[in-house]
């Protein structure tokens, strides 16, 4: 069965440096991936998504992430964080049993600090 | 707009009581799915839906019923059976062409036991 890690629970960032969020999956043939954003007490919105082609996707609010394969990981980056950027971050790889169902990583919450 | 309405925002529930989370959708999408949220565990699937009057159980099903009679509509059912319902609910929907749309959210509905 495909499963996400996300090892990092909290990140601290200072606002206007730059932030990596690492997300390794297991998946046992190309993977189709996504990074959704949560705000406290919301529901989850999709800042990319990655389904073959380029490995380097952009997404929205200035965020992109690169696929690599040989490091089964698809890492979200953004050169620059603003303090509306601290969330809880959520990458996932959508199922292989034929339904279109998503298993999560247990999320990544983002501090920017002043 | 279109989009996902969960309500209510707050719900609380009594020692052996049933409660019924609400989730209407105005995507015209066919999938629908219930996911729990606990602080550290990202979101975990409980059940979802591909067709109307068609449900399969997620990974925590245990505890939880669902019905599918309508294409917007996909209501929860926390029931008695579930010991631990204290989380954040989140219904989610998309379409099913290419099976590989993302999925959109509603805001959630956050159960607590009296």
């Amino acid at each position: 069965a495909q499963s996400v890690t996300q090892p990092d629970i909290h990140i601290t960032v200072s606002e206007g440096a730059s932030l990596e969020l690492r997300c390794n999956y297991s998946y046992g043939a190309t993977p189709y991936l996504f990074w959704y954003v949560q705000s406290p007490g919301q529901g989850l919105q999709l800042l990319l998504k990655y389904f073959s082609g380029d490995t380097l996707v952009q997404g929205i609010k200035g965020f992109e992430a690169e696929f690599k394969r040989s490091q089964s990981s698809f890492n979200l980056r953004k050169p620059s964080v603003h303090w509306s950027d601290a969330a809880g971050y959520f990458c996932a790889v959508l199922s292989n049993s034929g339904y279109s169902t998503l298993t999560f990583g247990k999320g990544t919450m983002l501090l920017v600090s002043p | 707009d279109g989009g996902i309405t969960q309500s209510p925002k707050y719900l609380f529930r009594k020692e052996g009581q049933n409660v019924t989370l609400s989730c209407e959708q105005n995507l015209n999408h066919d999938a629908m799915y219930w996911y729990r949220q606990d602080p550290g565990q990202g979101l975990r699937l409980i059940y979802y839906s591909q067709i109307v009057n068609d449900f399969q159980k997620g990974d925590i099903a245990e505890g939880y019923s669902v019905s599918r009679e309508k294409k917007e509509s996909f209501p929860l059912t926390v029931t008695s059976a579930q010991k631990n319902p204290t989380a954040f609910y989140l219904c989610a929907s998309s379409p099913l062409t290419g099976g590989t749309q993302p999925q959109h959210f509603g805001d959630g509905t956050r159960l607590s036991i009296l």
